[in-house]
């Protein structure tokens, strides 16, 4: 168990809808990242939050958005889907930008769009 | 941006041969960092590089930060069943940035 907690496992919803992904960090991790993982693909870099500041942004389309709140909790927001927004959705978190620390990931939201 | 070709992009073998693949990238990374994922989860780290030249092992794994800090190797010996997987390398420029991620190596163990 990497301490990293996502909800909900598992989303299936229609296009032209909006959906919201949350995630809660490990204990003491200041840092959220989320990656985009489209089927058999490898993980796309979408954005990172360091203590509730948006600090990067990657590929991320701007139908989606994020942010990190004062509790350290983070939420995607995914609007007007389409079917190529299908893919795991994994939230990974760090204890910040300082010294070594690895990410640690959590099990990801498996978002279907028909 | 920067890319990371990871290589092989799968590999079947007999339980208990030994199993190679490795990174290259197109610029530096200052660490290196070699993930798992199983089916269903999301990626666990195994091992992290964060020297140039660095060799660590972790079990009957081992992983190099390649001295050009271009590149990095994962080595897995006597591999078993569970091993069973896709592999990721990740490189990171510096603590507190994004990951870059390779493709991914798919593994696959014969009994």
């Amino acid at each position: 168990d990497s301490g990293v907690t996502q909800t909900p496992k598992h989303l299936i919803t229609a296009t032209g809808q909006r959906v919201t992904l949350r995630c809660s960090p490990r204990s003491g991790d200041l840092s959220v990242y989320w990656y985009q993982q489209s089927l058999d693909q490898g993980l796309q870099f979408l954005i990172h939050y360091y203590n509730g500041e948006e600090r990067a942004k990657g590929n991320i389309l701007e139908r989606f958005s994020a942010q990190q709140f004062p509790d350290l909790h983070s939420e995607l927001n995914l609007s007007s889907l389409e079917l190529g927004d299908s893919a795991l959705y994994f939230c990974a978190s760090s204890v910040g930008r300082r010294g070594n620390s690895p990410l640690h990931f959590g099990n990801g939201t498996r978002l279907t769009v028909t | 941006g920067q890319q990371l070709n990871q290589s092989p992009q799968s590999m079947f073998i007999q339980e208990g041969e030994d199993v190679s693949m490795n990174c290259t990238s197109s610029s530096i990374f200052n660490t290196w960092l070699w993930y798992k994922q199983d089916p269903g989860e999301g990626p666990v780290l195994l091992i992290a590089l964060y020297k140039a030249g660095e060799l660590t092992s972790n079990g009957r794994l081992t992983a190099q930060f390649g001295i050009t800090r271009k590149d990095s190797f994962l080595n897995i010996s006597a591999s078993i069943p569970s091993d069973v997987g896709i592999y990721f390398c990740a490189g990171q420029l510096n603590a507190g940035n994004m990951l870059t991620f390779g493709g991914g190596t798919r593994l696959m163990v014969k009994p």
